[in-house]
């Protein structure tokens, strides 16, 4: 099982900010990495596929990158409705999601 | 509009059983795999099982494996998932998602309860 590290657990961060969220794979997984916002109540939402393409209608401050093992989620002016839980998943073998990093209000 | 309506979810005994089922509508249905994906709360979401979309190939989660069977009619656009021999850990909020570059549909889910 490709096992997925999200960093850091919790990230406080200003309204205007940039967040920048990390996520470790235990292997490759090439480029076969999503990003997922949740909000409570609600089903997670897709952000990012392919490691770096945002998904239909996601703004463009929500922005992805790296391959292999390595990846990061950067959103460069937090917006109010920003504040949620965000996880990786992996698709390169089956499918695993990390454990999440809750972005709150600093 | 992309909708996928999960049904079926309840209060289950250990060791019963419960069959959910995800009606699709608003895209090919035939020509996609799809998901099952549990949420337990507070926890991150688990990916369960997949199918192919003619129904040839199934994969499953190593914790379901062999108590879970995943399925699809496409002549109804609808998916199911027979859950048996449930666990108090296979308690969870199941939704039904469109696979693909990750998932860009989910239902709202169906809450399955597992206890005596």
């Amino acid at each position: 099982e490709i096992v997925m590290t999200q960093s850091p657990a919790t990230l406080s961060v200003s309204p205007g900010e940039r967040a920048t969220l990390s996520c470790r794979a235990s292997q490759s997984v090439s480029s076969r990495l999503a990003w997922y916002q949740q909000k409570p109540g609600q089903a997670p939402r897709l952000l990012i596929h392919s490691a770096s393409t945002r998904a239909t209608g996601i703004p463009a401050r929500f922005s992805g990158s790296g391959s292999g093992t390595e990846f990061t989620l950067s959103i460069s002016s937090l917006q109010s409705e920003d504040f949620a839980v965000y996880y990786c998943q992996q698709y390169y073998h089956y499918k695993t999601f990390g454990q999440g990093t809750k972005v709150e209000i600093k | 509009e992309v909708q996928l309506v999960e049904t079926g979810g309840g209060l289950a005994q250990p060791g019963g059983s419960l069959r959910l089922s995800c009606a699709a509508s608003g895209f090919t249905f035939r020509t996609d795999w799809m998901s099952w994906v549990r949420q337990a709360p507070g926890k991150e979401p688990e990916w369960v099982a997949n199918i192919k979309e003619d129904g040839s190939e199934d994969y499953y989660v190593e914790s379901v494996r062999g108590r879970f069977t995943i399925s699809r009619d496409n002549t109804k656009n609808s998916l199911y998932l027979q859950m048996n021999s449930l666990r108090g850990e296979d308690s969870a909020l199941y939704y039904c998602a469109r696979d693909g570059d990750g998932y860009a549909n989910w239902g709202q889910g169906t809450l399955v309860i597992v206890s005596p």
